[in-house]
């Protein structure tokens, strides 16, 4: 099983421009999740998805949306890039509620420019 | 809304050194917490978790943490480190229930010399 995996690894972005991130796992979890780590700053929740075909916001949700393709696959867009969105990026699944434990991908790394 | 504290950014340790990692949450209900680690290069994965019972928690590796619930704490422990420990350490708490959010803390990185 790869678990999660996440695509691209690296990506540099000017201001303005937008992009997806694709996440999927292979575990069939129902829960997934979207998080940037910045410095000192720990892990912060963009959005996630309970289950298939719902999907709600987190800590930091402003500038993002995202897309519960299916079960397996949960993406995140930026539709017009910032500065302050350079991050690294990481999606995770679970079974259920965060009481579960969380698989995390190898996550994306985001420059913007 | 829940918050999580981490009072070290940095450990620098020698191998065999002693260990203990602090964190404090906010929340006074019932929490689920964990510790997540990160090695150099490689995802963050689960080191423990306590949702109830027994408040002395192990894990993986020779970790183990203790839940205070009047302290608001649940502190990481190992009585002797490794080089290999040499990781970011992270601390999260649920809310419990049907709550999808897990808060982390700030994280600290741990350094092991040999």
């Amino acid at each position: 099983n790869a678990g999660v995996t996440q695509t691209p690894k690296f990506q540099v972005l000017k201001t303005g421009q937008s992009m997806t991130l694709q996440c999927a796992q292979d575990m069939n979890h129902n829960s997934m999740y979207w998080y940037r780590q910045d410095p000192g700053m720990g892990l912060r929740l963009i959005y996630y998805s309970a289950s298939e075909g719902t999907t709600d916001k987190g800590e930091v949700p402003n500038g993002y949306n995202v897309s519960r393709l299916n079960k397996r696959e949960f993406s995140l867009r930026l539709e017009s890039a910032a500065p302050s969105q350079t991050s690294v990026y990481f999606c995770a699944s679970s079974e259920g509620p965060a009481a579960y434990e969380q698989y995390f991908g190898p996550g994306t790394r985001l420059t913007v420019t | 809304a829940q918050s999580v504290s981490q009072h070290n950014h940095h450990v620098i340790l020698s191998e065999a050194a002693s260990l203990e990692l602090g964190c404090n949450y906010s929340y006074g209900g019932t929490v689920n917490l964990f510790w997540y680690v990160q090695y150099p290069g490689q995802h963050l994965q689960l080191l423990l978790k306590y949702f109830s019972g027994d408040p002395l928690v192990k894990g993986i590796k020779g970790f183990e943490a203790e839940f205070i619930k009047s302290k608001f704490s649940f502190n990481l422990r190992k009585p002797s480190v490794q080089w290999s420990d040499t990781a970011e350490y992270f601390c999260a708490v649920n809310s419990g229930g049907s709550n999808y959010k897990l808060t982390f803390g700030k994280g600290t990185l741990l350094t092991v010399n040999p």
